[in-house]
């Protein structure tokens, strides 16, 4: 079956250290993957993707690289910010022609991420 | 523009009592998802419409629950009757269809969350 693990938090960092936390997967077909983003108080919000094998997603000095020999998809910032205390969830989707429109999301069970000045 | 509105926002209610939460989705969103979000299971699909059309209910945790989409700016989520397990974070989200762009189809399936509705079920 399909299924999303990612490492177990909370991960507690000092402001400006580098984060990596860790995502792999199991899926049957090729997944799309995903980093959602959930700052205290809020909605969960999509913070980047990648469709294809070596793929490498961005956005705000977070990047995750599609690794389909190791299935994987790590998260990574080389300096993070007390603003970027959140927890982040790892999910794939399986779609295409033979998984049909299927819009359900198979998620990780979230790392908390705190970040001290 | 406005992101997927849910409400209330907190309901504190007892067991027994019938629950309702609602949401509105992004307009032009025409698949809507609903979420409950406890620390025990994490994040849970419990259905998720398209064109409101219930797809996929197998997440409903039983027969308390039921889930409606009476046009495409409205939806419910309802609880009748609650229970203390029931207490969660429930979130709405929504999503845009496939679209074309220099003939080629794409489909992100980027969801878009509610704030979410806090239920506590005393």
């Amino acid at each position: 079956g399909n299924s999303v693990t990612q490492m177990e938090g909370p991960v507690t960092l000092s402001e400006e250290a580098f984060l990596t936390i860790n995502c792999t997967y199991t899926a049957t077909g090729y997944p799309s993957l995903f980093w959602y983003v959930q700052y205290p108080g809020e909605g969960l919000q999509l913070l980047l993707k990648a469709t294809k094998a070596d793929d490498k997603g961005s956005n705000k000095g977070f990047e995750a690289t599609y690794r389909k020999e190791t299935t994987s998809f790590h998260l990574e910032k080389g300096s993070v910010q007390v603003s970027d205390s959140a927890v982040y969830f790892c999910a794939l989707r399986i779609w295409g022609r033979r998984a049909g429109n299927n819009r359900k999301l198979i998620w990780g069970l979230g790392t908390s991420l705190a970040v001290n000045p | 523009d406005a992101g997927v509105i849910q409400s209330p926002r907190h309901e504190v209610t007892e067991m027994g009592q019938e629950v309702t939460l609602r949401c509105k989705p992004i307009s032009g969103h025409d698949y809507l998802f609903w979420y409950r979000q406890t620390m025990m299971r994490g994040l849970e699909l419990l259905i998720y419409f398209n064109n409101n059309v219930p797809i996929d209910d197998s997440g409903m945790p039983e027969d308390r629950f039921s889930a409606k989409m009476p046009n495409a700016s409205f939806s419910t989520l309802k609880i009748q009757p609650s229970e203390p397990r029931d207490s969660a974070v429930y979130f709405c989200a929504s999503s845009f269809p496939p679209f074309r762009t220099g003939g080629k189809l794409t489909d992100t399936g980027e969801l878009f969350f509610g704030e979410g509705s806090r239920l506590t079920v005393l």
